[in-house]
């Protein structure tokens, strides 16, 4: 069983949509990471959270603790907006950091 | 700021031989990770230094694979001897702080490749 469940695993959207990626994890956290990954490989550090919401943009991350279960939201999509979105936490036995498999976004013009 | 240097961007190289990937972390932080991204295994963090010294290792997968931070500005992952299946792409990135709980700053990437 994996640590970090993410969902969709793949996500196609018209542009202008509003776009809802999911994260839900097992462990106890100490924070949540949500990482941006563009075709061309590069990871961006979208957001660090452990509680409550923040916004960056277009961009919404919200976690809840109880729940266990983090969204990231893109208001407007974009094309540009088209890459591989990572959840990850810190937490568990000894600290670890766990990764999600990712959620390939593809927005159509 | 540069960002987070890595160097080289593509190696190919045999089974067999050493291979030694090299990272440059943003000046001032204190923190510096190496992960490796394959296909099958997704995103894995492999080993993490906290001020030079090495917190957690418990990703790195085998005796083969070995990481030195000699000084805040440099650090290396070596592999030897390299086998295919450790054909990935090796990200390298710092963060301000100690742990993990705070912003990472990622390198491009070593994508290597072993024949």
């Amino acid at each position: 069983k994996n640590e970090v469940e993410q969902s969709p695993q793949n996500l196609t959207a018209q542009e202008g949509e509003f776009i809802t990626i999911n994260c839900s994890y097992s462990v106890g956290i100490s924070a949540l990471h949500w990482l941006q990954q563009h075709p061309g490989g590069g990871i961006v550090s979208l957001f660090m959270l452990s509680s409550g919401k923040k916004k960056h943009g277009r961009l919404i991350a919200t976690i809840n603790i109880q729940e266990k279960h983090s969204s990231l939201h893109i208001t407007a999509s974009h094309p540009r907006d088209s890459a591989v979105y990572i959840c990850a936490v810190e937490g568990g036995t000894g600290n670890q950091f766990y990764f999600g498999t990712g959620t390939s976004l593809t927005v159509i013009p | 700021d540069a960002g987070v240097i890595q160097s080289p961007r593509h190696e190919v190289t045999e089974m067999g031989q050493e291979v030694t990937l090299r990272c440059k972390p943003i000046s001032g932080h204190n923190s510096l990770f190496w992960y490796r991204q394959t296909m099958m295994r997704g995103l894995e963090l492999l080993i993490y230094f906290n001020n030079n010294v090495p917190i957690d290792d418990s990703g790195m997968p085998e005796d083969r694979f070995s990481a030195k931070m000699p000084n805040a500005s440099f650090s290396t992952l070596k592999i030897q001897p390299s086998e295919p299946r450790d054909s990935a792409v090796y990200f390298c990135a710092s963060s301000l702080a100690g742990g993990l709980s705070y912003e990472q700053y990622f390198g491009p990437g070593t994508r290597l490749t072993v024949t």
